[in-house]
């Protein structure tokens, strides 16, 4: 069974600029959560998606958004770029709940100059 | 705001010592979960505890949470270099659908 899988696993960006990244959660997976990884921050929860709707979000500014489509895949946009969004971008999936086993994918690496 | 803290941040022992690492919070859990992330790599589960006071062994890794489901610590022994990693711990609400991760142990296992 294929893991969680992000593309592009690295991307270099500019102040201003906007970024998308996609995820493809497992097989037969429709919960998808996005999470920012930085040193100083660590681990902080982006939003959740399920059957195409979100059904939280952390407290992130409105430039960072998500989206989930009918086959589970997920997206998230971040918009005029700043250079404290350089993080590492994990993504994970589970069957439906948040009693259900997460897997994270390898995440997207995010550089902004 | 949930918060959840780790301790210690950072852990550097010789091979075959004994650790522990605690997560504390002030809020109450439905569950936890403990992961292990090594460089490059989204973390990956280790463990998850659900009723307080329930302990859990995988190898030589002992979990515990907490009797008020507030805590939990993660018991490693006889550390091996390949214990090398940085260890979360996550809570999560019940019906949230929200995962609030620790600060993180970064361990370090001298050979």
């Amino acid at each position: 069974k294929a893991g969680v899988t992000q593309t592009p696993r690295y991307l270099i960006k500019t102040r201003g600029q906007q970024v998308t990244l996609s995820c493809s959660p497992i097989s037969g997976h429709r919960s998808v959560s996005w999470y920012q990884q930085t040193p100083g921050q660590g681990l902080q929860f982006l939003f959740e998606y399920f059957s195409e709707t979100q059904r939280n979000k952390g407290n992130f500014p409105g430039r960072f958004s998500g989206r989930q489509f009918s086959n589970s895949r997920s997206e998230m946009n971040v918009s005029t770029l700043e250079l404290g969004d350089s993080a590492l971008y994990l993504c994970a999936s589970s069957i439906a709940s948040e009693a259900d086993t997460q897997y994270f994918g390898p995440g997207t690496r995010l550089t902004v100059l | 705001t949930q918060l959840l803290e780790q301790s210690p941040q950072f852990l550097s022992i010789q091979e075959g010592e004994n650790l522990t690492v605690y997560c504390n919070s002030s809020s109450v859990f439905s569950s936890l979960q403990w992961y292990r992330q090594e460089p490059g790599e989204g973390p990956v589960l280790l463990v998850t505890v659900v009723t307080g006071g329930e302990v859990k062994k995988l190898k030589r890794l002992t979990f515990q949470f907490g009797d008020a489901r507030k805590d939990s610590s993660l018991h490693i022994t006889a550390a091996q270099p390949g214990d090398t990693g940085l260890y979360l711990c996550a809570g999560v609400t019940s019906g949230t659908y929200k995962y609030i991760f620790g600060t993180g142990t970064r361990l370090k296992v001298l050979a």
